[in-house]
């Protein structure tokens, strides 16, 4: 596999940051995706990665290094109806999803 | 409607039985996809299509077979439906490769 990593479970504060990791295999990367996807839903679609760096999409970001092989989603200012899945997605030909980050956002 | 669709939303088969699931798309993407998604495993590619006539194989093909002879549609048949084939499946769909997944809302499949 593509040895697609990330934490399975984090949780945090309304209002507060959190930052979600995910670490891939560099070899035949394109790009990343990051979708979420609430309990007993469909995932959709948040963010697209080509380029090293941060991309902000309100209070969603989401961080790529090509060359670490490392990305981050940023979620800022929490609210409840962020508790969800959030699943990391590495383009390597075909897009390969990891197991995903359940996020639990408590008052 | 616009959109992507699924049918059924949930199935219960026997051991055994053939079952097919429907996707239906209105966007004429020309990617489609079929994942299954079960606890632990994440979303894992079945079988994808680039194309009407055009079906590749993805990480967990074994026991699932796909047509596409028309662009909005990409049926998924379970030939010889077994336990662990008990799963949530997903049909997505693109404009390509490098460009976000529509997914339809699923099929929730028991095989008991």
């Amino acid at each position: 596999g593509q040895n697609i990593d990330q934490p399975t479970e984090m949780t945090a504060t309304e209002g507060a940051i959190v930052q979600i990791n995910c670490t891939y295999q560099t070899s035949g990367f394109n790009g990343l995706f990051w979708y979420q996807q609430h309990a007993g839903e469909a995932p959709t679609f948040l963010s697209y990665n080509v380029l090293d760096g941060l991309e902000e999409k309100g209070r969603f970001s989401s961080f790529l290094s090509r060359s670490k092989g490392y990305s981050y989603l940023l979620l800022k200012e929490l609210q409840m109806k962020d508790s969800a899945s959030y699943l990391c997605a590495p383009d390597y030909q075909k897009v390969t999803f990891g197991t995903g980050t359940k996020l639990q956002v408590i008052p | 409607d616009a959109g992507i669709t699924q049918s059924p939303r949930y199935k219960i088969t026997e051991t055994g039985r053939q079952v097919t699931l429907m996707c239906h798309q209105t966007w004429s993407h020309s990617y489609m996809f079929w994942y299954r998604q079960d606890l632990g495993h994440g979303l894992r590619l079945i079988y994808y299509s680039a194309a009407a006539d055009i079906t590749d194989k993805g990480e967990v093909p074994d026991g699932y077979v796909v047509s596409r002879s028309k662009t909005e549609n990409f049926p998924l048949t379970l030939e010889s439906a077994t336990r662990s084939q008990t799963s949530v499946y997903f049909c997505a769909s693109s404009e390509g490769l490098r460009y976000e997944q529509y997914f339809g809302p699923g099929t929730r499949l028991t095989v008991t």
